[in-house]
């Protein structure tokens, strides 16, 4: 089974800072299955990046997503006021089917 | 646009099933699509319950399988979820979302708004 392991756990910054979130997985997986989300209180979760680099549908473009492998990254380039949330990778395994989530990483402000 | 909406009880006792209902509107639950449940328990991250296909196939997390049973009703496109035993661990906000399928990416999207069910006596 496929363990992801985000960090930091937290990141505090400043808005207009960049941040960089980082999704490790336990064994080599495909770029395909590696997805992140955004997760504020009370709301459910919004779909950012999915195939690893691939902005959703109306996800502004200071949210970019990269890697390969068994390192992946979040950025966001300028953090805006309702950029500070919660945010979790998520992986998709074949052999046997099921989805398995990160931790997660608060972003939070400084 | 495809939105999805749980509906349940909010309040289940000890050893007792918790069941929910996910409605689809703006949208056939037919095609090549899953449709899953996941959860948050408060304070913690989310955790994937499982999820089924129109025909009824399922997969479930292997942590929950033993006590979960899903199942979907495609002329009132909804879908639903049970887990039977529960004990306070099960206490979560329950999220039914779409299994996206786009360029080999698979992912959630849309969400519902997600239900708060707490298992107390």
């Amino acid at each position: 089974e496929i363990v992801l392991t985000q960090s930091p756990g937290t990141l505090s910054l400043s808005p207009g800072e960049r941040a960089t979130l980082s999704c490790r997985a336990s064994q080599r997986v495909s770029s395909y299955y590696l997805a992140w989300y955004q997760k504020k209180p009370g709301q459910a979760p919004r779909l950012l990046i999915y195939g690893a680099s691939s902005r959703a549908t109306g996800i502004p473009d200071r949210f970019s997503g990269s890697g390969s492998g068994t390192d992946f990254t979040l950025t966001i380039s300028r953090l805006e006021p309702e950029d500070f949330a919660v945010y979790y990778c998520q992986h998709y395994s074949s052999s046997p089917p099921i989805f398995t989530f990160g931790p997660g990483t608060k972003v939070d402000v400084k | 646009q495809v939105q999805l909406q749980e509906s349940g009880p909010g309040l289940v006792a000890p050893s007792g099933t918790l069941s929910l209902t996910c409605a689809v509107s703006g949208g056939s639950v037919t095609g090549s699509l899953w449709w899953s449940w996941v959860r948050q328990p408060p304070g913690k991250g989310l955790e994937w319950i499982g999820e089924i296909y129109h025909s009824g196939n399922t997969n479930y997390n292997p942590s929950l399988k033993s006590r979960v049973t899903m199942s979907i009703d495609k002329a009132k496109k909804q879908f639903t979820l049970k887990l039977r035993s529960v004990t306070a661990a099960d206490t979560a906000v329950y999220y039914c979302a779409r299994v996206m399928g786009q360029q080999l990416a698979l992912f959630f999207d849309p969400w519902g708004q997600g239900t708060l069910v707490s298992v107390s006596s």
